[in-house]
């Protein structure tokens, strides 16, 4: 089944530095890359996705790269706030066919921004 | 719009127990995919129901089942509760199955 990777475990930047999480899956088949933030005693939240035939997708602060040759994903954070202190997971969706309903999940970076 | 709703938000059991969590979907959303969240293994999938129907299942011992009625709204059930079981339970509702979810705040078990 599909792996995802995820790195660094924990990021710590000064408010307004960027910061930069990168992920690698390993189903060739994976389709549909999102990113969800997480904060204390709430669910996950979508925040950016990105589809596989799309090289970069960006919204105001935040951007997504893909690489599907390296299969790798990376989630970008311009100008960061103390408000994106958080969790954020990366995920990979394989093959529509088999994997409905299901995507995998990268273990998480904790990131703190520092005023 | 309502978001996804899941109760209840804490629960603690005794291990042999059994428990039932409830999930209920945005509006229109006929998918609804359920996660553990453990410190040490990160999210995992239980399974996922569209239309009523079983379309994908995790790794999970049969002690972990669920169903789906007909306006969407989701249960799971834990029968047989171990220490381990303890995690948050996340549901996470999409129309179809497909991109991207929006979960509800999770329901917090602890098994003691």
């Amino acid at each position: 089944g599909e792996n995802v990777e995820q790195h660094p475990s924990t990021l710590s930047v000064q408010e307004g530095d960027s910061a930069v999480i990168k992920c690698t899956y390993s189903d060739s088949a994976s389709n549909y890359f999102p990113w969800y933030k997480q904060e204390l005693g709430k669910g996950p939240q979508l925040i950016i996705d990105i589809r596989s035939n799309v090289g970069e997708k960006k919204d105001q602060r935040i951007a997504v790269t893909l690489n599907k040759t390296a299969k790798h994903f990376s989630l970008h954070i311009t100008e960061t706030q103390p408000e994106d202190s958080a969790v954020y997971f990366c995920a990979a969706r394989g093959a529509w066919d088999t994997n409905a309903g299901k995507s995998t999940f990268g273990d998480g970076t904790t990131l703190t921004v520092k005023p | 719009k309502a978001g996804v709703t899941q109760t209840p938000r804490y629960l603690i059991k005794t291990r042999g127990q059994q428990v039932t969590l409830s999930c209920s979907p945005i509006s229109g959303h006929r998918s609804v995919s359920w996660y553990q969240q453990t410190p040490g293994q990160g999210l995992q999938f239980l399974f996922e129901y569209f239309s009523e129907t079983q379309r994908n299942k995790g790794n999970f011992p049969g002690r972990f089942s669920g169903r789906q009625f007909s306006n969407s709204r989701s249960e799971m059930n834990v029968s047989t509760l171990e220490l381990g079981d303890s995690a948050l339970y996340l549901c996470a509702s999409t129309e179809d199955g497909n991109y991207g979810y929006t979960f509800g705040s999770g329901t917090r078990l602890t098994v003691v």
